[in-house]
């Protein structure tokens, strides 16, 4: 199947620092990837859709200054959280589909802790 | 109304139990279907797709009903690493995912 690779694994960060996570399509071209946030014990909640050449399109109360993805190839996409706070700290995680309306791959996930 | 909807559980079988998941789903327009495996600290992986006719694969049986807005998954012989939450995955126009908020499953010896 196809491979979506996400990096870091986990990352822990000072207060007020911004990350950086990558979302790599290994073996397919992806002009559309989705990035979503997990909180222990509740299921994925959709963030922001990532286009490949254009603007991201955040769900609503996402701040898009807060949470920048940029998609500058067909087989990137990043999420950089910006100006970090405890109540960043989360399980992020891409997913991307081969062709519309087939399944989604998801990357491994960032577990991001913010002190 | 939650767009996907699904028992959280957690459903406690022992080893070799039979046990179903339901989930449903309120945009009648939604066009395709899947259940994903979540193990804990884990990213979802795909189980299967669900299609109308139904599918089987090995001890996983998935059926859909499209009149009642209505998606099933049935485990046989249920095994200790069959532990995990199960989500129930709608795909809508755009490309676009909704998860139900997942049904946590352990089995016991």
């Amino acid at each position: 199947g196809a491979v979506v690779s996400q990096h870091p694994s986990w990352v822990i960060c000072k207060s007020g620092t911004s990350v950086k996570i990558e979302c790599r399509s290994l073996d397919f071209q992806a002009t559309t990837m989705f990035w979503y946030r997990q909180f222990p014990k509740q299921s994925l909640m959709l963030m922001a859709t990532s286009n490949e050449g254009s603007k991201a399109t955040y769900e609503q109360g996402v701040e898009k200054d807060k949470f920048l993805i940029n998609h500058a190839s067909l087989t990137l996409s990043t999420l950089t959280v910006t100006s970090a706070h405890p109540e960043d700290s989360s399980f992020y995680i891409c997913s991307a589909s081969r062709s519309p309306n087939t399944e989604a791959f998801f990357g491994q996930g960032t577990r991001l802790t913010v002190v | 109304r939650k767009e996907v909807e699904q028992d959280p559980g957690p459903f406690n079988v022992p080893e070799g139990a039979t046990v179903a998941f339901n989930c449903t789903y309120s945009n009648s327009a939604s066009q395709s279907f899947f259940w994903y495996r979540q193990d804990c600290r884990k990213e979802p992986k795909l189980l299967m797709s669900v299609y109308s006719s139904g599918n089987e694969d090995g001890r996983f049986t998935a059926q859909l009903n499209r009149a009642s807005q209505y998606i099933s998954l049935l485990i046989r012989d249920s095994k200790l690493s069959d532990s995990a939450t199960y989500l129930c995955v709608v795909l809508n126009a755009g490309n676009m995912l909704t998860f139900g908020g997942g049904t946590r499953l352990m089995v016991k010896p």
